[in-house]
């Protein structure tokens, strides 16, 4: 079974401090996901990537970066904390651009 | 217009029913489809590939229209252990999965 971990569960943090999101997958996937998920506006990507160091924008970058230096490894950074990135974050991977994405658990971030 | 479009419901059907969701796409040019199933509070999970054959497994049942450019999702025999949230999900160019916003069901006893 392909296992997606994420580093919490829930997260609150202050407006303005920096933020890491981690997301771990053990399936040797070669793409990785990050989306957040909002109340009537469903799943929104922020950032992918396809391969170790490469990343592509998603629908809703700003705000947001990313990085991947392990393949398994694929972590999303709030580099000053709003308070409309208040949402849950989703990490994904998938083997290759064709094949369905599987979920870790999400991170419930709060920031006040 | 979004790209992926969904009822949001949400649907509330006694046990036993057959329900079906309907969820459109804009481009026409997308290839795969996919149906989640996501609990409250939990990630999505993937309930079935959706292919221009259709798909069965057990009582879902999914069909893909391209000429209306939907995808359907067919439930029989709805069990309390259905109510969730089902996302449609087409695949667009560059490895991108868009999401609809979901639809709420509910089956009750």
């Amino acid at each position: 079974d392909v296992k997606v971990t994420q580093s919490s569960r829930y997260l609150v943090k202050r407006t303005g401090e920096k933020v890491f999101l981690e997301c771990v997958q053990d399936m040797d996937h070669e793409n990785m996901f990050w989306y957040r998920q909002d109340p009537g506006l469903g799943l929104r990507l922020i950032y992918f990537s396809y391969d170790v160091k490469m990343k592509e924008k998603g629908d809703i970058p700003e705000g947001y970066s990313v990085s991947r230096e392990k393949k398994e490894r694929f972590s999303l950074i709030l580099e000053s904390a709003s308070t409309n990135q208040t949402s849950m974050y989703l990490c994904a991977s998938s083997l290759n651009g064709y094949n369905e994405q599987f979920f870790g658990p999400g991170t419930r971030l709060t920031v006040l | 217009r979004k790209e992926v479009e969904q009822d949001p419901g949400p649907f509330n059907v006694p046990e036993g029913a057959t329900v079906a969701f309907n969820c459109t796409y804009s481009n026409s040019a997308s290839q795969s489809f996919f149906w989640y199933r996501q609990d409250c509070r939990k990630e999505p999970k993937l309930l079935m590939s959706v292919y221009s054959s259709g798909n069965e497994d057990g009582r879902f049942t999914a069909q893909l229209n391209r000429a209306s450019q939907y995808i359907s999702l067919l439930i029989r025999d709805s069990k309390l252990s259905d109510s969730a949230t089902y996302l449609c999900a087409s695949l667009e160019y560059g490895n991108k999965l868009v999401f609809g916003a979901g639809t709420i069901l509910r089956v009750k006893s």
